[in-house]
């Protein structure tokens, strides 16, 4: 079974600053990593995903993310950040073997931008 | 435009009544999904269903019901048996279920379900 942890409940950041939102996860097996974003009263929209291949991840809206295997931890990025990026992450995983797609999400982080 | 239409938006239940949210997509999908969501908590699996007229038991599925009758639809029943019911409930759908990017989620806007 997975569990993913994402340490920080909240972030609060001024506006340009940079941004870091921790994500690790404890698996037996491989996984595919995620990275979604809630705006208030709205559903998930991807930012990011980690399937295979380069370990630094780019996505929508400037967010990058790297996949640490040593130190099971998959961190989003954001170099500066702005008013719009206010919203909920969740990061989710899942596991590479089975034939569902089950996805296990972290507690979610809420990043605060303000001026 | 493609996309998982859920409706309505806001849904109110009175006590001892069964309540259906409705989960519609046009991505041509083959798999369903229905999370429930309450703060502090991140996203919790109720049902899935991986191929019309199939569907499994998620992670929180007592007091819960589901159909899949149609490809592109999978309504939630939220039966009086839910004694909490109220939360927000996010649909989603991929292309299918096995390894590889098809098997990303995409997910609708929601439905808030409160008890009146």
């Amino acid at each position: 079974a997975q569990s993913v942890t994402q340490l920080d409940s909240q972030v609060p950041v001024f506006e340009e600053a940079p941004v870091e939102l921790r994500c690790n996860y404890s698996s037996s097996v491989s996984v595919y990593l995620f990275w979604y974003v809630q705006y208030p009263n709205q559903g998930l929209q991807l930012l990011l995903k980690y399937l295979s291949g380069s370990t630094l991840v780019k996505g929508i809206n400037g967010f990058e993310a790297e996949f640490n295997k040593s130190q099971t931890s998959f961190h989003l990025r954001k170099p500066s950040v702005h008013i719009s990026d206010t919203a909920e992450y969740f990061c989710a995983v899942s596991d590479m073997n089975t034939g569902f797609q089950k996805l296990v999400f972290g507690t979610g982080t809420r990043l605060l931008v303000s001026p | 435009d493609g996309g998982i239409t859920q409706s309505p938006k806001y849904l109110f239940r009175k006590e001892g009544q069964n309540v259906t949210l409705s989960c519609e997509q046009n991505l041509n999908h083959d798999a369903m999904y229905w999370y429930r969501q309450d703060p502090g908590q991140g996203l919790r699996l109720i049902y899935y269903s991986q191929i019309v007229n199939d569907f499994q038991k998620g992670d929180i599925a007592e007091g819960y019901s589901v159909s899949r009758e149609k490809k592109e639809s999978f309504p939630l029943t939220v039966t009086s048996a839910q004694k909490n019911p109220t939360a927000f409930y996010l649909c989603a759908s991929s292309m299918g279920t096995g390894k590889g990017a098809k098997n990303i989620q995409y997910f609708g806007a929601g439905t808030r379900l409160s008890v009146l």
